[in-house]
């Protein structure tokens, strides 16, 4: 069973465009991170929230936590061709991270 | 920059062949873990640790096992590698966070893609 749900899976834009990632539980989490992952690379790091509310700001990107710590989003404003890759959710329960099943952009030029 | 390293970055071997995948990382961190992760799809926690001798398993179920006798290093070892073993292994390692309600996030290595044939 898939204790977060992302979505879209796939989303293909064309570069200046905004989109919105979620990421979905029926669980609450003590924290959330944001992983951006590469083709052949480990996931790196974008946020972690912990506040229920709590919205964060990363240059173009916003980060929001549902106040109910079940649920997140992530608004990119004006994509850009660098944001391509694989962005990845995990929530943390019990010391252990889970992971949503990722959602794969593609900003075309 | 990378503090957590994974060698080898790639490993194609035969059936039946024991293999160990080798994790290392400089950060002092007491936290290390194991994910599986299919190209492009999500990660699966296979195996953990809190500290020196400390182990456990994740929630996919694995055929690998691990061991943790110093901080840095956490091998995956896999006695008898079959092609449903075929798939890319992500090591990671955390600190405990600044407040005991949670952890701070993840640190990961490059991975090492494994194809059995």
């Amino acid at each position: 069973t898939q204790l977060l749900e992302q979505s879209p899976q796939f989303l293909s834009i064309q570069e200046g465009e905004n989109l919105t990632v979620y990421c979905n539980s029926s669980s609450v989490f003590s924290s959330l991170q944001w992983y951006r992952q590469e083709p052949g690379e480990g996931p790196v790091l974008l946020v972690t929230v912990v506040t229920g509310g709590e919205v964060k700001k990363l240059k173009r990107l916003t980060f929001q936590f549902g106040d109910a710590r079940k649920d997140s989003s992530l608004h990119i404003t004006a994509a850009q061709t660098g944001d391509t890759g694989l962005y990845l959710c995990a929530g943390e329960v019990f010391n252990k991270f889970y992971f949503g099943s990722g959602t794969k952009l593609n900003v075309k030029p | 920059e990378a503090d957590i390293y994974q060698t080898p970055r790639y490993l194609v071997i035969g059936t039946g062949k024991k293999i160990t995948l080798e994790c290392s990382q400089t950060m002092g961190h007491d936290k290390m873990y194991w994910y599986q992760q299919d190209p492009g799809m999500e990660l699966h926690l296979i195996h953990y640790s809190y500290g020196v001798n400390s182990t456990e398993k994740g929630d996919l179920s694995s055929e690998s096992t691990v061991s943790r006798i110093r901080t840095e290093h956490f091998p995956l070892t896999l006695e008898s590698a079959r092609p449903s073993h075929t798939s890319q292994y992500l090591c990671a390692s955390s600190e405990w966070g600044p407040r005991s309600s949670y952890n701070s996030p993840l640190h990961f290595g490059n991975g090492t893609r494994l194809t059995v044939t």
